[in-house]
């Protein structure tokens, strides 16, 4: 079955740049989203379809997917982008399954 | 306002039954697939059960395949999760989402507050 790897943490310090990798095997030839989960909330998109931002999200998240790692960015990190973030596909090439990344901390 | 608010949870023993609900409002219900997503306390996010929207395709992770039964009432904006034997480590927080697109395909762009089930 398809499996994402995600980084357990990463640490940056306030108006630096995070990068936050979920890497599958040719993860570049799908559409990958992600999300935003801080303690006690249920999870929020931040970047859908690879590199979309829905409504409401700062510029300063973007994505980036090519080859076996997809990528979320995040510039000018504030104290208030710590959470926990996930990476996730829809793998059409086994029987109709969604699979999210283990999930990175990020610390700031 | 996109509203999901779940029911249904609570507690169970294991190899009982449970059945979870999703009421829908402020958008159009009929035309997006829509999800459950489980978070047991301390872990990851994992996917149940997603259906798109008009049940012609409907997937589950390995580990509840046929114990679980995703279904969605048009009519009545509802989703519906049916658990059947569970296990404690069923035990969780499911979360209903609403997907971006009509198939399981987009993103999650909609999450409900969650409802609990302890095995």
């Amino acid at each position: 079955s398809y499996v994402l790897t995600q980084p357990p943490s990463v640490s940056v310090a306030p108006g630096q740049t995070a990068s936050i990798t979920c890497g599958g095997n040719n993860i570049g030839s799908k559409g990958v989203h992600w999300y935003q989960q801080k303690p006690g909330q249920a999870p929020l998109l931040v970047v859908y379809d690879n590199i979309d931002r829905p409504s409401g999200i700062p510029e300063r998240f973007s994505g980036a997917n090519s080859g076996n790692t997809a990528t979320l960015t995040i510039s000018r990190v504030e104290a208030g982008d710590e959470a926990d973030y996930y990476c996730q596909v829809w793998d059409s090439s086994s029987d109709h399954r969604l699979i999210f990344g283990g999930g990175t901390k990020l610390t700031v | 306002e996109v509203q999901l608010v779940e029911s249904g949870g609570g507690l169970v023993q294991p190899g009982r039954s449970l059945r979870l609900s999703c009421a829908a409002s402020g958008f159009r219900f009929d035309e997006y697939a829509m999800h459950w997503v489980r978070q047991a306390p301390g872990k990851g996010l994992e996917w149940v059960s997603g259906i798109s929207w008009n049940s012609g395709r409907i997937g589950y992770a390995d580990s509840v395949k046929g114990r679980f039964t995703i279904s969605r009432d048009n009519a009545k904006n509802s989703l519906f999760l049916q658990m059947n034997s569970l296990r404690v480590e069923d035990m969780a927080l499911y979360y209903c989402t609403k997907d971006a697109v009509d198939i399981l395909t987009g993103g999650m762009d909609v999450w409900g507050q969650g409802t609990t089930v302890t095995v």
